[in-house]
């Protein structure tokens, strides 16, 4: 069954650290792969998506990815966190014509200033 | 406004009421989805409308869950005789892509947090 998995539940850093949160994915065929962020009362928001292409995707608020296919994996980075980043981060996938997007489990971050 | 709107934006009920949750998606927006998302879990998907038509509900938990679409644009998500496992926020998101067509970006609503006591 397709399926994706965060591994991290609860993170916390200090501002500045560099910041990585993995993402496994379990699909066949084309899969599109997305993150999505939640600030604290907010909707959901798209920070980035990966389609096809240049498996290095870059987002909003210098947030990137990485599409790794050979381990079915696209972690999110960020060099340097700032308090302003603290939310909880959602992995997504989806395959093309299936119009279903499926969430991991999401992890909090937490930046202390 | 701009956005996706739901309303209400908290709900209690009592087990066994019906409850009925809106949606208002962005103009124009050709496809919109349902979620539900329990406390400390990533929203799982309900069902899903291209327009008017609903293709595909396989995410609605019981026959207790219904969704409409009726003219296209705003959706109701009802649920009849709640139980307790139904508290948790429901999320609706609108896309300006088609079913064939490649993914767009999700535009998610604050969502209706439902609470059945």
């Amino acid at each position: 069954a397709q399926s994706v998995s965060q591994h991290n539940h609860h993170v916390i850093l200090s501002e500045a650290a560099s910041l990585e949160l993995g993402c496994n994915y379990s699909y066949g065929g084309t899969v599109n792969l997305f993150w999505y962020v939640q600030y604290p009362g907010q909707h959901l928001q798209l920070l980035l998506k990966y389609f096809s292409g240049d498996p290095l995707v870059k987002g909003i608020k210098g947030f990137e990815a990485e599409f790794i296919k050979s381990k079915f994996s696209f972690n999110l980075r960020k060099p340097s966190v700032q308090w302003s980043d603290t939310a909880e981060y959602f992995c997504a996938a989806m395959n093309t014509g299936f119009q279903k997007l499926v969430f991991g489990t999401g992890t909090r971050l937490l930046v202390s200033p | 406004g701009a956005g996706v709107s739901q309303s209400p934006r908290y709900k209690v009920a009592k087990r066994g009421q019906d409850v009925a949750l809106r949606c208002d998606p962005i103009s124009g927006h050709v496809s919109l989805f349902w979620y539900q998302q329990a406390l400390g879990q990533g929203p799982e998907f309900l069902t899903y409308f291209q327009n008017e038509a609903q293709l595909d509900k396989s995410g609605l938990p019981s026959d207790r869950f219904f969704a409409e679409r009726p003219e296209g644009s705003v959706s109701t998500l009802k649920i009849q005789r709640t139980q307790q496992e139904d508290s948790a926020v429901y999320l609706c998101a609108s896309s300006l892509a088609g079913r064939w067509d490649q993914p767009g970006e999700l535009f998610f609503g604050e969502g209706s947090r439902l609470t059945v006591l």
